[in-house]
């Protein structure tokens, strides 16, 4: 199986900051690489697929980028609306699988 | 789009229960669908991924032998029959759509889910 390691685990940032979370694949998976935002008690919501596309009605403070094994998702200017916890998701091969989440907190 | 999942609750370890998954507001016989679950204060579990017509359907190790994913068509329903169920399959299980492009080329990542439904296997 593929593992999806997300770096860091947590983040304590303030409105404005601007993240950037990494994702590592532990074998190259092309471009197969999405991102979802996830806040408490609801389900998440994709943000970026194919490492770089922007979801429709996305905020264009967010981007994906890379390729391979290392991906990297940026918010630009963090928004309070922002705050919750990110994932990683590989769908280059079954079974398809998630990073652990990085979850963005209020500083 | 919608998606409404149904038919959690609780369970005896061991026991069976088929989760339900209503869709609505696009042509669900279009689109592979899935299953993904997250235990309480864990991370996403993708479960099981099914083609649009059924002929292809696939596991995680962990549910392969226990679990079952289909679909009717007719009915725009998605299905999870799940049997010896245990603890660690105690989550919230989310059905998904798997999404395509403008062009119909399937996407590999989920655009839509539902609210979940909550499976808690105890005794």
């Amino acid at each position: 199986d593929i593992q999806m390691t997300q770096s860091p685990s947590s983040l304590s940032l303030s409105v404005g900051d601007r993240v950037t979370i990494t994702c590592r694949a532990s074998q190259s998976i092309s471009s197969y690489l999405n991102w979802y935002q996830q806040k408490p008690g609801k389900a998440p919501k994709v943000l970026i697929y194919a490492a770089s596309s922007v979801q429709s009605g996305v905020p264009s403070r967010f981007s994906g980028s890379g390729s391979g094994t290392d991906f990297t998702l940026t918010i630009t200017s963090l928004q309070p609306e922002d705050f919750a916890t990110y994932y990683c998701q590989q769908s280059y091969t079954t079974p398809w699988t998630f990073g652990q989440g990085t979850k963005v907190e209020v500083k | 789009v919608q998606l409404v999942e149904s038919g959690g609750g609780l369970v005896q370890p061991g026991g069976s229960l088929r989760l339900s998954c209503a869709a609505s507001g696009f042509t669900f016989s279009r689109h592979w669908m899935s299953w993904i679950r997250q235990a309480p204060g864990n991370g996403l579990e993708w479960v099981a991924n099914i083609k649009q017509d059924g002929s292809e359907i696939y596991y995680v190790d962990s549910v392969k032998g226990r679990f079952t994913i289909s679909r009717d068509n007719a009915k725009n329903s998605l299905y999870l029959q799940m049997n010896s169920l245990g603890a660690e399959d105690t989550a919230v299980y989310y059905c998904a759509r798997i999404a395509k492009s403008e062009m119909g080329i399937i996407r590999r990542d989920f655009d839509y889910w539902g609210q979940g439904t909550l499976v808690t296997v105890s005794s």
